[in-house]
């Protein structure tokens, strides 16, 4: 399995609260991706870097954020939690190294829930 | 935009022996990548086999298996010797090669297999 964590492994916590989802990687890579994985099993991209400092919004429109201030470090913040929040969330990081096969690594994931 | 499609929601085959899980996409780009992944329930989303648009030759990794058809857009996923193991949502995915590598993923629905003893 890749090197690439995340924590909490699962959340429940009450409408309104201000959470983050924290995803580490110890393989140096430049690329970081959150995804959010619905019941059904969808996985949809909601943010991604390019590296430090660099931060994009992905396909799914999410009132989630993000931050990159360290390389190895990319977590997801939620200012206030609401049941339609309620979701897996995978973070997946890649080499981005151009003209390579850009393999993604997942995390375990974390499993949210708002109540 | 590109999609795609996993028309199988569940398959089912008995141990040892073979299945073939369907793929197809829609994409107007001619380099592009095509992956299959494994999520096991309750556990980490791994890589079974990728395939670059460019190459011909169809991929392989051990049991895994291949089928890219670039003209019909298919991409179907082969396993022999089905092995209990093997049970898990597997998803159909695709990139596109941007130059500084490949942007977010984008995932078919996933098809439950499930490995009948």
């Amino acid at each position: 399995e890749a090197d690439i964590y995340q924590t909490p492994r699962y959340l429940v916590i009450g409408t309104g609260k201000k959470i983050t989802l924290e995803c580490s990687q110890t393989m140096g890579h430049d690329k970081m991706y959150w995804y959010q994985q619905d019941p059904g099993m969808e996985l949809h991209l909601i943010h991604y870097s390019y590296g430090v400092n660099s931060t994009e919004k992905g396909d799914l429109s999410s009132e989630s954020t993000v931050s990159r201030i360290r390389t190895e470090h990319f977590p997801l913040t939620l200012e206030s939690a609401r049941p339609s929040h309620t979701s897996q969330y995978l973070c997946a990081s890649s080499t981005g190294l151009a003209g390579l096969t850009d393999t993604q690594y997942f995390g375990p994931g974390t499993r949210l829930t708002v109540l | 935009a590109q999609t795609v499609t996993q028309s199988q929601p569940e398959m089912s085959v008995q141990e040892a022996e073979t299945v073939t899980l369907s793929c197809t996409y829609d994409t107007s780009e001619s380099d592009y990548y095509l992956f299959w992944y494994k999520q096991p329930p309750s556990r980490q989303m791994i890589l079974v086999i990728r395939q670059e648009a460019y190459k011909q030759q169809n991929a392989t990794e051990n049991r895994f298996s291949v089928n890219f058809q670039k003209a019909a857009k298919s991409f179907s996923l082969k396993i022999s010797d089905s092995q209990l193991g093997d049970a898990a949502m597997y998803f159909c995915a695709y990139s596109i090669d941007s130059g500084g590598g490949a942007d977010g993923l984008t995932f078919g629905k996933g098809t439950h297999l499930i490995i009948q003893p």
